[in-house]
């Protein structure tokens, strides 16, 4: 099993340039999800999704959109790249789509640098 | 809304020594509480878990946390720690019924020899 994988683990990037983090997971988890950790900050919700076609705000949605067509994939999408986007991002999942119990399993992270 | 408020950024302790992260949290409904731990360039692991039940909850590498409901508290303790355990702690919080976990900002647990 591979998990949770994340593409690319690392991008350099000018401002106002778009590009996708990708998000794959094999384990047929209904829970997916993107953080952004940022020093002193922790980790930071940006959108979350509970099944195939269902997405939804986080903490800090602004700047960044999400689509999920399939059970598997979970794209994060910056439109129009700032600088206050550098960090680093990780995609996570659960099994179920209620979080009553919920454990996640977290990708090995994107580390994005906005110049 | 909930929060989680971890008192301290970095935490240097001696390799053997015990060491106590501290965790609190705010919430108005009930709730699940866990911490995660950050490797150096990894991704977050879970360590341990409170859902209900017994207040004391307790990992498989001798770590162990206690939900004190009065005090809004989940503090982590290990009574002797070791060098493999140097890395970053999170405390998150979810609440009952809802699909977000919200983390703290973390500790950095540095184990010297």
């Amino acid at each position: 099993n591979a998990g949770v994988t994340q593409t690319p683990k690392f991008q350099v990037l000018k401002t106002g340039q778009s590009m996708t983090l990708q998000c794959a997971q094999d384990m047929n988890h209904e829970y997916m999800s993107w953080y952004r950790q940022d020093p002193g900050m922790g980790l930071r919700l940006i959108h979350y999704s509970v099944g195939a076609g269902i997405t939804d705000q986080g903490e800090v949605p602004n700047g960044y959109n999400v689509s999920r067509s399939t059970t598997e994939d979970f794209p994060l999408r910056l439109l129009s790249a700032a600088p206050s986007q550098t960090s680093v991002y990780f995609c996570a999942s659960s099994r179920d789509r209620s979080l009553r119990a919920n454990v996640l399993t977290f990708g090995a992270g994107s580390r994005l640098t906005v110049l | 809304a909930q929060s989680v408020t971890q008192l301290d950024s970095q935490v240097p302790v001696f390799e053997e020594a015990p060491v106590e992260l501290r965790c609190n949290y705010s919430s108005s409904v009930s709730v699940y509480l866990f911490w995660y731990v950050q490797y150096p360039n990894q991704g977050l692991q879970l360590l341990l878990k409170y859902l209900s039940g017994s207040t004391l909850v307790e990992s498989i590498n001798g770590f162990e946390a206690e939900f004190n409901k009065s005090q809004t508290s989940f503090h982590l303790r290990k009574p002797s720690v070791h060098i493999s355990d140097t890395a970053e702690y999170f405390c998150a919080v979810s609440d009952g019924g809802g699909f977000k976990t919200i983390f703290g900002a973390g500790t950095r647990l540095f184990v010297k020899a």
